[in-house]
């Protein structure tokens, strides 16, 4: 079956560390997605790839980046975390044009 | 740029009920259309898309939405609520085909009640 994972379902981090959030699919996907999911605002896009090294701006990349060294893994990045970025970050994949698949999302607490 | 309205952060109904979720989008070219439900402690997953054939799409779990370009429209339906159907639910649209990047709307918390 299709399986996005994101390493971890909680984490915390203090405020000024450098958080690096993990995204592996094992469905040979050319997309991947980072979108953070805050309440009343649903989903907002930061960063995508369509191909390995390959990147562009989302709606919101301040104080993201990302990595994509192989297909299959798609990193997050936050430089210096700071409490804004207290969020839900849900990871997806697809094909050209087919549904996008998502991960079960990593919680993340900055304080 | 494109955008998505959904009207009612919150919707409850009964067992048995009509479900209505309603959405609505902006988009300066023909749009692609998407429904996606997360259920608790999980990722989102599609319901059901709209990508110009048929206005009426149906999805997965009963669930349909009509397309009506004359009112910029991407309502979802279900005849009948059942108590597994409790979720979140979010419109989304697309113009770019390629790597669909896609624009989110706020979600919809749906209850169900016994």
């Amino acid at each position: 079956d299709v399986k996005v994972t994101q390493s971890s379902r909680y984490l915390v981090k203090r405020t000024g560390e450098k958080v690096f959030l993990e995204c592996v699919q094992d469905m040979d996907h050319e997309n991947m997605f980072w979108y953070r999911q805050d309440p009343g605002l649903g989903l907002r896009l930061i960063y995508f790839s369509y191909d390995v090294k390959m990147k562009e701006k989302g709606d919101i990349p301040e104080g993201y980046s990302v990595s994509r060294e192989k297909k299959e893994r798609f990193s997050l990045i936050l430089e210096s975390a700071s409490t804004n970025q207290t969020s839900m970050y849900l990871c997806a994949s697809s094909l050209a044009f087919e549904k996008l698949f998502f991960g079960s999302g990593t919680q993340l607490s900055v304080l | 740029a494109q955008s998505v309205t959904q009207l009612g952060s919150h919707v409850s109904v009964s067992e048995g009920a009509l479900v209505l979720l309603r959405c609505n989008y902006s988009s300066s070219v023909p749009p692609y259309l998407f429904w996606y439900v997360q259920y608790p402690n999980q990722g989102l997953q599609l319901l059901l898309k709209y990508t110009s054939a048929a206005t009426l799409v149906k999805g997965i779990n009963g669930f349909e939405a009509e397309f009506k370009k004359s009112e910029t429209s991407f309502h979802l339906t279900k005849p009948s609520a059942h108590m597994s159907d409790a979720a979140e639910y979010f419109c989304a649209v697309s113009e770019i085909q390629g790597a669909q990047k896609l624009v989110f709307g706020q979600g919809t918390r749906l209850t169900i009640n016994p």
